[in-house]
C-alpha cells in the first residue's frame, strides 16, 4: 500500500457544526502532516505528528484540533469554523522528519464552511 | 529561513514540445533536498522528481529532468514531449535535513500553472 487515504473527499458544514477529517497510511511512515491549501496557493503547514509528538503551527486557530489514535491515523477535528476556513485540506506522510524523504500526499478534503 | 521562488505564475506549452519551469531558492545550508511536485485538477500532490544537493548529477525521471545549479541556487524542471496530462500546478520545494522547532522542514514555492495546448 503506497497511498495516503483521506475521507471525506468533500465536506460542507455550518459554522456551529462539529466534524472530523480522517487520514490514514499503511506505509509505516513515522511522520504525518496536515496542510491547508487555498486556491492557487501552496500548501501551508498546520500540524506535524512524528514519533508520538505533536507540533503545532502557532498561527492555526484552536478550532482545529488534531488527534493521532495510532501511528497510521491522523484525524483533524473541526469545531465552530469560519467561512475563511474553506479550503482544501491535505494530509501527507513521510518516512521521517529528518533526512531527505519526500512527502506522500492524500487527495485532500475540499471543505466548505457556510 | 529558507525561501523558494518561482518567477513564472503561468506558462503554456504546445503538446509534444519542451517547456522549462524555473525555481530559485535561498539557503545557508550546504546539505538539503529539492523536489518538484505536480498538482493536477484532481488535487493530489504528486512527486515528480527529487534532487539531493550533494549530488552534482541532475535527476531525471522519464520525460522530466532538472537543471540543478547549486552555486546559483537554481533548480529548474524540464518537461520534454509535453502531454495533455502534464497540465497542472507545479510546486518547487526545498527540504532541510532537520526540522525546525515546529517540525517544519519543507518549504514550497508559490507554484507555476502549466497549460498544455493541443
Amino acid at each position: 500500500d503506497t497511498e495516503v487515504t483521506q475521507t471525506p473527499k468533500h465536506l460542507v458544514m455550518g459554522m456551529t457544526n462539529k466534524k472530523s477529517l480522517k487520514c490514514e497510511q499503511h506505509m509505516g511512515h513515522r511522520a504525518m502532516y496536515w496542510y491547508k491549501q487555498k486556491a492557487k496557493k501552496p500548501p501551508e503547514l498546520m500540524f506535524v505528528y512524528s514519533y508520538e509528538k505533536l507540533s503545532i503551527n502557532e498561527s492555526v486557530p484552536s478550532r482545529f484540533s488534531p488527534e493521532c489514535p495510532n501511528s497510521s491515523l491522523l484525524n483533524l477535528h473541526l469545531h465552530a469554523l469560519q467561512p475563511e476556513d474553506s479550503a482544501l485540506y491535505l494530509c501527507a506522510s513521510s518516512q521521517g522528519v529528518r533526512g531527505g524523504y519526500g512527502y506522500t500526499f492524500g487527495s485532500g478534503t475540499r471543505l466548505t464552511v457556510v | 529561513a529558507q525561501t523558494v521562488t518561482q518567477s513564472q505564475p503561468e506558462m503554456s506549452v504546445q503538446e509534444a514540445e519542451t517547456v522549462t519551469l524555473s525555481c530559485t531558492y535561498d539557503t545557508s545550508e550546504s546539505d538539503y533536498y529539492l523536489f518538484w511536485y505536480k498538482q493536477p485538477p484532481s488535487r493530489q500532490m504528486i512527486l515528480v522528481i527529487r534532487q539531493e544537493a550533494y549530488k552534482q548529477q541532475n535527476a531525471t525521471e522519464n520525460r522530466f529532468s532538472v537543471n540543478f545549479q547549486k552555486a546559483a541556487k537554481s533548480f529548474s524542471l524540464k518537461i520534454s514531449d509535453s502531454q495533455l496530462g502534464d497540465a497542472a500546478m507545479y510546486f518547487c520545494a526545498y527540504r532541510s535535513p532537520l526540522p525546525d522547532n515546529y517540525g517544519q522542514n519543507f518549504v514550497f514555492g508559490p507554484g507555476t500553472r502549466l497549460s498544455v495546448l493541443p
